[in-house]
Formats: structure tokens, sequence, C-alpha cells
């Protein structure tokens, strides 16, 4: 597809489940990004990738939390042992080149529900 | 430290009314980056704009206008003439200007209804 896609949109899991949530960027773009979206709240930064190299991890909010974009493309973010605290929107977003102030495009999310 | 405040939770106004969306910002860099983006119900965010720190004209594109002001760190948004379609989750946001710092700082977000 043309955009950011993300899966699966919806997700359940029951406390101390692990879950593994996946995005495509957009072909070719470089820098790949994690957010989480609380209920009511603007998105937070968790990580961010420049091709497969993990650059910035400062979001993660605990070792539960795990992300990888192994070929430089495709980007895994894997929750262990979920928590109710974990429920929340997973954003990804891409952007074409590295370069501070590129234009960032959003996949739809992925809404976790903890349970 | 940076924070994007945007004081207005929601905000209701009838079609065709004028908007404004207030945006507020802080960051100790001398170059940065502001963006705007819309949420609508379907969860994608929709870029609207990018101003870099050292570019301060105001910007109008058909029913937009943004109004970039350095004395007062403020953004401010506006729409003229609204449409029922631009009922969404507006969000504000602030990237530095470092090579490798190129995350957001997002707003809280202020929920835009526009009734028919």
């Amino acid at each position: 597809g043309a955009g950011v896609s993300q899966s699966p949109r919806y997700k359940v899991a029951k406390r101390g489940q692990d879950v593994a949530l996946r995005c495509d960027p957009i072909s070719g773009h470089v820098s790949l990004f994690w957010y989480q979206q609380a209920l009511g709240q603007g998105p937070e930064f968790l990580t961010y990738f420049q091709n497969e190299a993990q650059l910035d991890k400062s979001g993660l909010p605990s070792d539960r939390f795990f992300a990888e974009r192994p070929e430089g493309s495709v980007s895994t973010l894997k929750i262990q042992r979920t928590q109710q605290e974990d429920s929340a929107v997973y954003l990804c977003a891409s952007t074409p080149r590295g370069a501070p102030g590129t234009e960032a495009f959003f996949g739809q999310g992925t809404r976790l529900t903890v349970v | 430290a940076q924070k994007v405040t945007q004081a207005q939770t929601e905000i209701s106004v009838v079609e065709k009314e004028d908007v404004t969306l207030d945006c507020v910002y802080e960051t100790r860099d001398t170059t940065y980056y502001l963006f705007w983006y819309k949420q609508p119900p379907s969860g994608e965010l929709v870029f609207l704009i990018r101003r870099n720190s050292f570019d301060e004209q105001n910007e109008i594109s058909g029913r937009y206008s943004w109004n970039f002001q350095k004395s007062t760190s403020s953004f401010n948004f506006t729409i003229t003439a609204s449409q029922v379609v631009d009922s969404a989750v507006y969000f504000c946001a602030l990237s530095e200007g470092r090579t490798g710092a190129n995350n957001l700082f997002f707003g809280t977000g202020t929920r835009l209804t526009v009734i028919p």
C-alpha cells in the first residue's frame, strides 16, 4: 500500500500475556518511529530507528518493551507480560529521510487493551 | 526540555464559523520545527503544516492559516468557514533541530466539533 500499515488494528490481551505489534512503513523510508497514545492524550515517543539501527529508545517505559527492525523495513514492537497500564494506541510513523524536521507519515495505530 | 501546551481541550463551533486553535511551546533549542497534525476518528495522524524556527512568515492554505510568533512562543492555527469534515482532534507538535533528534513532542490535543 501507499501508506504506513499497522497490524493488528485491535488487540485484546490478558494481563501477563506477550504481544507483538507490526508496522510496515512506506517503502524506502529511512526513519521509523513508535509512539504510545493514551486515551485523551497526545502521542508520546517510544523509540526511533534509522534503517536497522535503533538510535533512540529513551521513551520505552520499561524493559518489558522491545522493538526491532532487523532489515531496515518492517518493525515489530513487542510487549512482554502486559499490564493494564499498557492499554493504549500504539502509532508507527515513518519519514523518507533522517533529517530533522522531516514530515512524518503515520499509520492508523494498534489499539491494545489489556484485561 | 521541550513542552507543547494546547490549553483548549474541546471546542465546538457552528458550521461556517471561524475557529482558532492555540499552541504554546517551550524549547531551549534555537533551531526547531513546529507541526500541526489532524487526527480524525479513523486514528491516523494527518500532517497539515511544518514551520522551522527561522521562518516566522505566516501561511495560508485554502481555509487554513497559521500564525507563528517566536516572541510569544506560539503557533496558532485558524480554520476559516469551518465545515463538518473539520471535526477531529488537532495536535501541535515540536521537534528539535539537531541531527538524530527527530522525534515529535506533542501537545494534548484540541478536539474540534463542527456542528451543522
